[in-house]
C-alpha cells in the first residue's frame, strides 16, 4: 500500500516554462514533506521541504505547495532549465519517524 | 564535503549467491536508512537504525535480507541467497536526529547507491 503517490511517471516541459510535479499522500499523520532530486548514477539530493503548518515554501525557482485537506502537494519550478532534468521524488514523514518516498517523476526540460 | 560512501557501486552475481553491501554514514550522523529503488515502487524503505539500534526493518524480506550496524561507521545489508527479483539499486542514507526530526538542517544525505544485478 503506497502511502505516497506520484501518479505521473514523466513530464516534459519547454525551457523557460513552468514545471509542476504532483504528489498525493494517504496518511493523515504525515506532517513533514520533502522533495528530492536524482540524477542518473547519483543518490537523491534534498531540494525543498514544507511543514504541515504551512501551505507554501519558496526557495529561488522552486516552490512547494501543500493542500492538507486534499492530501496533495506540488512542486513548481519556474523558470525550468535543462539542468533541472532529473527524477523528482516526493517524500513524507510523521514526526520522529521514517521517510516514505513516492515512485518518482522523470522531468525532461527541452531547450 | 561530507558524504555517504557505499560499496560496491556495481555488483553482478548469480542467483543463490550471498551479497553484502556496505555503507559508511557521515561522521556524527546517528540515523541510517536503507532504501531500494525499483521502477515500480520508487524508493522503498527496507530498514533504518538510530544510534546503531534497528528501529524498523518491516520493509525487508526477513528470510533472505539482514541489516546490521557493527559500529557507528559501518552499516551492512546482506542478501542470502540472492534472487533475480532482488536486482535493483540499493541506497544508504544518513541523518542526524536529536529528539524528533528537525528538518532543514538535518535532512537525509544519500550515498550514490549500489547497483545489484542477480542473474
Amino acid at each position: 500500500d503506497q502511502q505516497v503517490k506520484q501518479n505521473s511517471p514523466s513530464l516534459s516541459v519547454q525551457e523557460g516554462r513552468i514545471s509542476i510535479l504532483n504528489c498525493d499522500y494517504t496518511n493523515s499523520m504525515f506532517d513533514y514533506f520533502l522533495w528530492y532530486k536524482k540524477y542518473p548514477a547519483e543518490g537523491p539530493t534534498f531540494l525543498i521541504s514544507i511543514s504541515s503548518i504551512k501551505d507554501k515554501n519558496e526557495d529561488g525557482r522552486f516552490t512547494v505547495f501543500l493542500n492538507k485537506s486534499a492530501k496533495h502537494l506540488s512542486l513548481h519550478i519556474v523558470p525550468s532549465q535543462p539542468g533541472d532534468s532529473a527524477v523528482y521524488f516526493c517524500a513524507a514523514s510523521d514526526t520522529g519517524n521514517k521517510l516514505v518516498f513516492g515512485a518518482g517523476t522523470i522531468l525532461r526540460v527541452k531547450s | 564535503d561530507a558524504r555517504v560512501t557505499q560499496t560496491p557501486r556495481h555488483k553482478v552475481t548469480e542467483m543463490g549467491q550471498e551479497v553484502t553491501m556496505r555503507c559508511q554514514p557521515i561522521l556524527g550522523h546517528n540515523t541510517v536508512f536503507w532504501y531500494r529503488q525499483t521502477m515500480m515502487q520508487g524508493l522503498e524503505l527496507l530498514a533504518y537504525f538510530r544510534n546503531r539500534a534497528p528501529l524498523d526493518d518491516s520493509g525487508m524480506p526477513k528470510d533472505r535480507f539482514s541489516a546490521e550496524m557493527p559500529d557507528a561507521t559501518l552499516a551492512t545489508l546482506k542478501i542470502q541467497p540472492s534472487e533475480p527479483r532482488d536486482s535493483a539499486v540499493y541506497f544508504c542514507a544518513s541523518g542526524l536526529v536529536i529528539g524528533q526530526w528537525v528538518f532543514g538542517a538535518n535532512v537525509l544525505t544519500f550515498g550514490a547507491g549500489s547497483r545489484l544485478t542477480v542473474l
